[in-house]
């Protein structure tokens, strides 16, 4: 959807190492979800912030939310392996009961 | 953990046949979605439904139709499979009062 777009396609890091996926999106909404996808899995909610939240914190993420800008980012830090994943934002709007995704990215944490 | 359950997982069809995918949830979620992802596109909303009965259209409804029959099951329609609909399918389902969405496994549909 063009609603909510990943501002890369691809990130590679080290084991331990921090990384950052951002996300613009193009409408005014109720909230934004990050969600993250394992091979052959269904993707699965991370974080959910609102539009009258900053920032909001899940263990080792951290998504902040830029209402002016129209911007997000989900932080993840001393990255494991198993974090590999592709990393998804999705936006809410009022009077729908509907989530819209961004195309993705794809994060691959190396040993 | 709320549990969505797709079948078939793997699905080969033919240009033209009908397909049917298959949604079940028992968690007593009122919303249920029917989601394509294809290379580039990310997740693109096909169906959605509020509940027994009632199925809306999402921004690629062309091609496909829904059905809800309960509030436990969700069912994606092909009636003229084409090519341009291979794809992997995730359903999922949202409980009341929230958005977070469950998604199933995903059915990976192959249409030759």
């Amino acid at each position: 959807s063009q609603l909510a777009e990943e501002n890369s396609w691809a990130l590679s890091v080290h084991e331990g190492e921090s990384v950052t996926v951002n996300c613009s999106y193009k409408t005014s909404i109720t909230a934004l979800q990050w969600y993250r996808q394992k091979s052959g899995k269904g993707p699965a909610q991370l974080i959910l912030i609102r539009s009258n939240e900053r920032e909001k914190r899940n263990g080792r993420l951290r998504a902040t939310l830029d209402t002016s800008s129209q911007s997000s980012s989900l932080s993840i830090t001393a990255t494991r392996c198993e974090d590999t994943a592709v990393y998804f934002c999705a936006t809410e709007m009022s009077n729908y009961n509907v989530l819209y995704f961004g195309s993705g990215t794809k994060l691959t944490v190396e040993p | 953990e709320a549990a969505v359950t797709q079948s078939p997982r793997n699905k080969v069809a033919v240009t033209g046949g009908k397909v049917t995918l298959s949604c079940n949830q028992t968690n007593n979620h009122n919303n249920m979605y029917w989601y394509r992802q294809d290379t580039g596109h990310g997740l693109r909303l096909i169906h959605y439904s509020y509940g027994a009965g009632s199925t809306e259209k999402g921004d690629i409804p062309d091609g496909y139709k829904a059905s809800r029959p309960s509030q436990e099951n969700f069912s994606l329609i092909l009636e003229l499979a084409t090519p341009s609909q291979t794809s992997v399918y995730f359903c999922a389902s949202v409980p009341g009062g929230e958005n977070t969405l469950y998604f199933g496994a995903g059915t990976r549909l192959s249409v030759l």
